[in-house]
């Protein structure tokens, strides 16, 4: 059964203090691995897609990078508006489901 | 604003009753999946729908059940309600045809049994 374990569950961070959320996971084959935002209330936002093991992305404050059993999103000099939870989720290989299994998420809080 | 679209939003109702709840997929998607997220387990996949034919079932209990019509709306019907069965139920939609298959999802219906 695919896992996906996020850790911290939460991270306080003050304004401009760089950091990193960890995403560790077990899946019999890896189609990818995808990072989403989720702010109360609201629906998972994309952000990046990782297919192989080396790949690495970047949107704005954020890096994504991706070994053969973690994942790693960088958050540089965050600010308040970076505050959300982040969730890590893996597709596998096989099959026409292309359904994901979400890790429980790491819960980030910016202070200014 | 993700193109998927949920109706209703929110949704209190007692134990014991049946509800229906609505899903838009972005235009030109042909897969659907329907999650339920509460607070102790996350993000949950219930059930996937690709262009009418289901495809997949996850962790859906009996008493739910799912469909998509011709013109590719969804619609997760949930039966004899539990208060256990209190959560925000997310639609999501993609088009793995393209190799992309990240999906997008929706705002969310958030179901209040009583």
């Amino acid at each position: 059964e695919d896992q996906v374990t996020q850790s911290p569950e939460a991270l306080r961070l003050q304004e401009g203090e760089s950091s990193s959320l960890n995403c560790s996971y077990t899946v019999s084959g890896l189609r990818g691995l995808f990072w989403y935002r989720q702010d109360p209330g609201k629906g998972p936002e994309f952000l990046f897609t990782l297919y192989s093991a080396g790949e690495e992305k970047e949107k704005e404050r954020l890096k994504a990078t991706l070994t053969k059993k973690e994942s790693f999103l960088h958050i540089t000099a965050p600010k308040p508006e970076d505050s959300a939870t982040y969730l890590c989720a893996v597709q596998a290989n096989g099959g026409s489901n292309y359904k994901l299994t979400f890790g429980k998420g790491t819960l980030l809080t910016v202070n200014p | 604003d993700s193109g998927v679209t949920q109706t209703p939003k929110h949704l209190i109702t007692a134990t014991g009753q049946r509800v229906t709840l609505r899903c838009s997929p972005r235009s030109g998607d042909l897969s659907v999946y329907w999650y339920q997220q509460s607070l102790d387990q996350g993000l949950q996949f219930l059930i996937h729908y690709y262009n009418g034919e289901e495809r997949a079932k996850g962790n859906i209990l009996e008493r739910f059940s799912a469909q998509q019509f011709p013109d590719l709306h969804s619609e997760l019907n949930l039966s004899s309600l539990e208060l256990g069965d209190s959560a925000l139920y997310f639609c999501a939609s993609n088009f793995h045809s393209t190799g992309n298959t990240e999906a997008f999802f929706g705002q969310g219906t958030r179901l209040t049994v009583v």
